[in-house]
């Protein structure tokens, strides 16, 4: 009973690199959410989606770009990276649909450094 | 755009007292309200989910109250344990589907 898998689980960048995060769940969960959580600021949405094919921007989604091909997977790409993308990245997900009110599971997070 | 307030960001207890810790959040429009627990370098856990048409939820020592009229929730600890030690936090799903989340509150249990 794998839930939402993310991964990688670490992951050191150079500045101005690229890389793609991927997260999956197997509980065939219509919305899927990426958030960023740093000290003092707390989880911030970065991008979210509310099923396969559809996509939409959270508070924080400049230098993020997101793809929902599949229903099972979510992918947040990371074009230039910059020092400030320094974070750690979760990835959650829920029933959506008309059962909004359903809970929203959680991965375990990728830890990204850009030096 | 929907703000959720948790304080104080943190909170010290002796082991063995009851505690409440309190979520508030400014756009009453919302399906659920969740209440997670973070332990250091880990993920989240959901702990208690409040449907918007729900006043409270109860899982063993734990309790959450919605008040969603005056935009408010407490999550209920009875006879604090060290265990309990971790980040508390609290999200709300709003009508846009959003999940926004609480800075959170670090609890800290003393033995």
């Amino acid at each position: 009973n794998a839930g939402v898998t993310q991964t990688p689980k670490f992951r050191v960048l150079k500045t101005g690199q690229s890389m793609t995060l991927l997260c999956a769940q197997d509980m065939n969960h219509e919305y899927m959410y990426w958030y960023r959580q740093d000290p003092g600021m707390g989880l911030r949405l970065i991008h979210y989606s509310v099923g396969e094919g559809t996509t939409a921007k959270g508070e924080v989604p400049d230098g993020y770009n997101v793809s929902r091909l599949k229903k099972q997977n979510f992918l947040l790409g990371l074009e230039s990276a910059a020092p400030s993308q320094t974070s750690v990245y979760f990835c959650a997900s829920s029933l959506g649909g008309y059962r909004r009110h359903t809970e929203a599971f959680f991965g375990q997070g990728t830890r990204l450094t850009v030096v | 755009k929907q703000e959720v307030t948790q304080i104080p960001a943190a909170l010290s207890v002796p082991e063995g007292e009851n505690l409440v810790l309190n979520c508030s959040f400014t756009d009453s429009a919302i399906y659920n309200l969740q209440w997670f627990r973070q332990d250091p370098g880990k993920g989240l856990t959901s702990l208690l989910l409040i449907q918007s048409s729900q006043r409270e939820q109860t899982s063993g020592r734990l309790n959450a109250s919605l008040d969603k009229s005056s935009g408010r929730s407490t999550l209920y600890i009875a006879a604090s344990q060290p265990g309990d030690s971790a980040t508390y936090l609290c999200a709300v799903t709003g009508a846009n589907s959003k999940l926004t989340f609480g800075k959170g509150i670090t609890l800290s249990v003393r033995p």
